[in-house]
């Protein structure tokens, strides 16, 4: 059973479209994030939501609006795309908010805008 | 500023050999360490975690790391790595319970025959 799924893992668009990606997970955990890692590999966090609420919401444009229908489904919606936001957008999870809980990543999501 | 460094960008190692992945923290407050890595087109997942308590911490696949708190290092090791450790390697850190995960740049460990 896979524990942090997301879907699709590829998806291919033109420069100002719509489009989401979706993210469940069946760990029972109360917490999931999306990060963002570009092509030098390098990670950062976008939001994170608690229990359905959201706790993180780092300087991202307003372009990308999380939504949570419950505490297993954390969904990222993108309007407008642009060039840049091509990348591998990453769902993770876990047990308690950030510190000292380990995090649980899905395999990724690779979004190429032409 | 708290931050993690991870000075190498590439580590190329022949199998068999030992192997030590550089992470240093900068913080001014009592810290979570932790090493997580990524194989190729797929997410990451933990190594081992330094909360507390004793200073060598071991992980899975025969990696561990040591907290150092004096020179703020959480070096990871491997005493004889295999061709499938190649990956990339990422130190992170958070400053206590509710804090965000920060991650390192990454370190891309190349195992050759």
């Amino acid at each position: 059973d896979t524990a942090v799924s997301q879907t699709p893992k590829y998806l291919v668009t033109q420069m100002g479209n719509d489009k989401s990606i979706k993210c469940e997970q069946n760990l029972g955990h109360d917490t999931m994030y999306w990060y963002k890692q570009d092509s030098k590999k390098f990670l950062k966090i976008m939001f994170s939501y608690n229990n359905k609420e959201l706790i993180i919401n780092e300087t991202v444009p307003n372009r990308f609006s999380p939504k949570s229908p419950d505490k297993a489904h954390l969904n990222l919606h993108i309007n407008s795309l642009e060039l840049g936001d091509s990348a591998v957008y990453f769902c993770a999870s876990s047990q308690e908010v950030q510190g000292r809980s380990p995090l649980h990543f899905g395999n990724g999501t690779r979004l190429t805008v032409t | 500023a708290q931050s993690v460094t991870q000075l190498d960008s590439q580590v190329p190692v022949f199998e068999e050999a030992p192997v030590e992945l550089r992470c240093n923290y900068s913080s001014s407050v009592s810290v979570y360490l932790f090493w997580y890595v990524q194989y190729p087109n797929q997410g990451l997942q933990l190594l081992l975690k330094y909360l507390s308590g004793s200073t060598l911490v071991k992980g899975i696949n025969g990696f561990e790391a040591e907290f150092n708190k004096s020179q703020t290092s959480f070096h990871l090791r491997k005493p004889s790595v295999h061709i499938s450790d190649t990956a990339e390697y990422f130190c992170a850190y958070s400053t206590g319970t509710a804090s965000k995960l920060t991650f390192g740049t990454g370190t891309r460990l190349q195992v050759t025959l």
